[in-house]
């Protein structure tokens, strides 16, 4: 089956640890998306990626970091410089039009 | 001003009638507008979008308004059932070239009373 899919569901972070969130598509797409929402919020882009080996800031890329070594794969970095990690992290991607698709999301908690 | 607004944030619907939420942006750059729907837990699903050269599109119970000149464009769910219950997002996007990034409303949570 084609898709996006997203690893893990559930992810439980101590304060000062680096966590890497996954994100894999199977659909051939050119580009990828880390979107953050927060409870009772819309979505705001974290990065996003056109092309491997290239990617852009969104609108709060402080504190996350992001690679693009594979068309597939477009891991999450999310470090400890972000203070305010817990939220819902979407990832998408698109073909070169507009249409994106989201995964399932990975759930983040701060312990 | 890469900005779109949503409204209402929440709505209640008897099942079998009409549900509209609306979106203005500031951006006239924007030239895709797509809907979509989010339940708990969940991705969000694309519902249905429409670029700004057509006023309105149709896809089954699921209407999309678009006013240009308004800068507004709205979700109108006929028939509304109790299944529809969900968060609904509005969004925007420029192109290929310039990122295709969706700027997102904040959403707007109905509920349909059976």
């Amino acid at each position: 089956d084609g898709g996006i899919t997203q690893s893990p569901k559930y992810l439980f972070r101590k304060e000062g640890q680096n966590v890497t969130l996954s994100c894999e598509q199977n659909l051939n797409h050119d580009a990828m998306y880390w979107y953050r929402q927060d409870p009772g919020q819309g979505l705001r882009l974290i990065y996003y990626s056109q092309i491997v080996n290239d990617f852009q800031k969104g609108d709060i890329a402080e504190g996350y970091s992001v690679s693009r070594e594979k068309k597939e794969s477009f891991p999450l970095t999310v470090t400890s410089a972000q203070k305010n990690p817990t939220a819902f992290y979407l990832c998408a991607s698109s073909i070169s039009g507009f249409e994106q698709f989201f995964g399932p999301g990975t759930r983040l908690t701060v312990l | 001003q890469q900005q779109v607004k949503q409204s209402p944030q929440s709505l209640i619907v008897q099942k079998g009638g009409i549900s509209i939420i609306n979106c203005a942006y500031e951006n006239t750059a924007f030239d895709y507008f797509p809907w979509y729907q989010q339940f708990p837990g969940k991705g969000p699903a694309l519902l249905i979008a429409i670029r700004p050269d057509v006023s309105e599109k149709k896809e089954g119970r699921f209407t999309i308004s678009f006013n240009k000149s308004a800068k507004q464009f709205s979700l109108h769910i006929m028939d509304s059932q109790p299944g529809d219950s969900a968060t609904y997002f509005c969004a925007a996007s420029i192109g290929w070239n310039a990122g295709n990034m969706l700027t997102f409303g904040g959403g707007t949570r109905l509920m349909v009373k059976p």
